[in-house]
């Protein structure tokens, strides 16, 4: 398995405003995933970050709005750009473990955009 | 789109078995069966994934029935804190691919 950590827990912002989540994990994997979880939702793929490679977005979602880094094999970023209200989500960091065959899942960055 | 379907939600009591239902009826040969669930405020954990044999762990059992169209997520004795969103998930089991979740099942334990 995979632990996973994720800073900060949760935040408070204005609008127009960007936020940067950061994701830990605790040994060296290729995949990485983050995840948008709107109130009352299920989980929605926002892009898959691979080192070494530019981010692969979902549709719907545009590197402008979310930026992704990934500098290393245990750690990335997601930046939540210029924040409205609808931004407001739990924002969740993802590795593929165990020979790519099962994900994990950190424990979620709760947003609040007022 | 997800490729599963299942109830909206479950009630179970307490000590019962609970029995979570999903349909994967456009299940492809290289694809698995995996189910995670999510308790409130918190990440989605990883339960158990099967092919087509039926599989068990320490935190549930995993039926696939013989054609694969379906399957079943066993707790065999729910207690409260197994109240939460239970996900059917179908993938290939290696080669990188992302997971894409469905509504899930929402599971409520009571006394």
């Amino acid at each position: 398995s995979a632990v996973i950590s994720q800073k900060p827990s949760r935040d408070i912002c204005q609008r127009g405003t960007s936020l940067t989540i950061q994701c830990q994990v605790d040994s060296q994997v290729t995949m990485m995933f983050w995840y948008r979880q709107q109130p009352g939702q299920s989980l929605t793929l926002i892009a898959t970050a691979n080192q070494g490679s530019e981010a692969t977005y979902e549709s719907g979602f545009v590197i402008d709005k979310f930026p992704i880094s990934r500098p290393n094999l245990t750690f990335s970023t997601l930046t939540v750009s210029n924040m409205s209200p609808e931004d407001s989500s739990i924002y969740l960091c993802s590795v593929l473990a165990g020979n790519q065959e099962t994900q994990y899942f950190g424990p979620g960055t709760r947003l609040l955009v007022l | 789109d997800a490729k599963t379907t299942q109830p909206p939600s479950m009630d179970c009591a307490e000590g019962r078995a609970a029995n979570l239902p999903c349909n994967h009826s456009t299940i492809s040969g290289n694809e698995y069966v995996y189910w995670y669930r999510q308790i409130h405020s918190q990440g989605p954990q990883y339960i158990i994934h099967g092919l087509k044999n039926n599989e068990t762990n320490e935190m549930a059992s995993l039926i696939i029935t013989e054609d694969r169209k379906s399957s079943t997520l066993i707790l065999p004795h729910a207690t409260l804190r197994d109240t939460a969103v239970y996900y059917c998930i179908v993938r290939p089991y290696t080669g990188g691919f992302k997971t894409i979740f469905g509504a899930g099942t929402r599971l409520f334990v009571k006394a």
